[in-house]
């Protein structure tokens, strides 16, 4: 069974920083490229950032670029979002998805970016 | 940027087809996906590559493109497929990816 389980979503004040994880299981993680996709409050998709499977290629929505890093520890089965410089508009549920038609998502972390 | 534009809302009596539509201009090179989304779960595939269905996605789902608009059919709605309905494409250097605006479909 395939799983994505996301965690290190929580309240930040602004300016400040977060690392998001995600831990898959279920298929060859190192196989595929991953994604993350973040949904603010009421509001529809938005598509962040993914990474290439052996780290080569990374893009990036270009609101965050520059503040977030996406990376990878195909070790550990495992995707990472880097967020600093954290604003009130980053606030949202934040799911990380296997890449390129997103056929497996976690079910989300939430961050909320206030003071 | 590149945008994929969805009408807000459709809505359909039960056991009727409903169509949601999505427009983008990278959309006769670029593949589409879509996504049903109910309140307070994670997205779902239901069409990728334009008109391909996922194993386990009712018969009923079908998708299809014609130029620069990418079409969601939903044949014989059921109340179950009241949902939030999102489109899902890259622009035209296939780097990077944009969703639609959303589309909530009432079943009435």
């Amino acid at each position: 069974e395939v799983q994505l389980v996301e965690s290190g979503g929580g309240l930040v004040q602004p300016g400040g920083s977060l690392r998001l994880s995600c831990e898959v299981s279920g298929f060859t993680f190192s196989s595929y490229w991953m994604t993350w996709v973040r949904q603010a409050p009421g509001k529809g998709l938005e598509w962040v950032a993914n990474i290439k499977e052996d780290e080569s290629e990374r893009y990036y929505v270009d609101s965050v670029k520059g503040r977030f890093t996406i990376s990878r520890d195909n070790a550990k089965n495992s995707l990472y979002l880097q967020m600093n410089s954290l604003r009130a508009e980053d606030t949202a549920v934040y799911y990380c998805a296997r890449d390129f038609a997103l056929d497996y998502w976690g079910q989300g972390t939430l961050v909320t970016v206030s003071s | 940027s590149y945008e994929l534009t969805q009408p807000p809302s459709v809505s359909v009596a039960p056991g009727q087809t409903a169509r949601i539509t999505c427009s983008g201009d990278a959309l006769p090179k670029q593949y589409a996906y879509w996504y049903q989304q109910k309140p307070g779960q994670a997205p779902i595939l239901v069409i990728y590559k334009d008109t391909e269905r996922p194993s386990g996605i009712p018969e009923r789902f079908s998708g299809s493109s014609s130029g620069t608009t990418v079409t969601l059919t939903i044949s014989g709605v059921q109340a179950e497929d009241e949902a939030d309905y999102y489109c899902q494409s890259a622009d035209s250097s296939a780097l990077y990816r944009v969703f639609g605006g959303g589309t909530k479909l009432t079943v009435l």
